[in-house]
């Protein structure tokens, strides 16, 4: 049975601080690991899908890096403004094709 | 270029009945994937269809059915109604070209309420 884990469950952020948070995964069958972005009432929106041990993905003041022979990934937020505040998930996808998010963190920035 | 729909966004239905989802994948696309989210959980993987065909599945019982048409557009179809089914129902549109490394593009979502 696949376990994907993300922690902290939440997690509250003064404006401007950087922040970071962690996705752990099953070491074996690894494939690939998406990380997702989903705010209130809106769609999740794709922010990296990562592939290679050792990946390292940036947008803007997000970041994202990759160990797939431990099992994790973080997620990085600099500079964090209150758009960042959101529900981040991560899914891993094993070489079957089975695809299993974990339960998300919740971000919230204030001002 | 229009991103994924799904209809309803919001559904009432009672044990023991059946219910049809649908979901209009972005264009261009021709892989639609479907997940169950519950409170306080992580989408769950359904199954995914490709090309008309399904192409994975998840844990879930054979009264979760789902169809994918022509146009790329799928439905989703849970028979017999549970308690348990009530969630979010999330669908996703990705273009098939990389496996399953794909970037998937998720609708709204239907919130389902079983009483």
């Amino acid at each position: 049975i696949l376990n994907v884990e993300q922690s902290p469950q939440s997690l509250h952020v003064q404006e401007g601080d950087s922040t970071n948070f962690t996705c752990s995964f099953p070491s074996s069958n690894f494939y690939a690991l998406h990380w997702y972005r989903w705010e209130t009432a809106k769609s999740p929106e794709a922010l990296f899908v990562m592939t290679l041990n050792g990946d390292e993905k940036k947008k803007g003041r997000i970041s994202a890096t990759l160990n797939t022979k431990e099992g994790y990934s973080y997620l990085y937020i600099k500079g964090s403004q209150p758009e960042d505040s959101a529900t981040y998930l991560c899914a891993f996808r094993d070489s079957w094709g089975k695809f299993q998010f974990g339960a998300g963190t919740q971000v919230v920035v204030t001002p | 270029e229009t991103g994924v729909t799904q209809s309803p966004t919001h559904l009432i239905k009672t044990r023991g009945q059946q219910v049809t989802l649908r979901c209009s994948s972005q264009s261009g696309h021709n892989t639609v994937s479907w997940y169950q989210q519950a409170l306080g959980q992580g989408p769950q993987f359904i199954f995914q269809y490709y090309r008309e065909e399904e192409n994975g599945r998840g844990n879930f019982p054979p009264r979760f059915s789902g169809l994918q048409f022509p146009n790329y557009s799928s439905e989703l179809n849970v028979n017999a109604l549970e308690l348990d089914d009530s969630a979010l129902y999330l669908c996703a549109s990705s273009p098939k070209g990389q496996g399953w490394i794909d970037t998937q593009y998720f609708g709204p979502g239907t919130r389902l309420t079983v009483l």
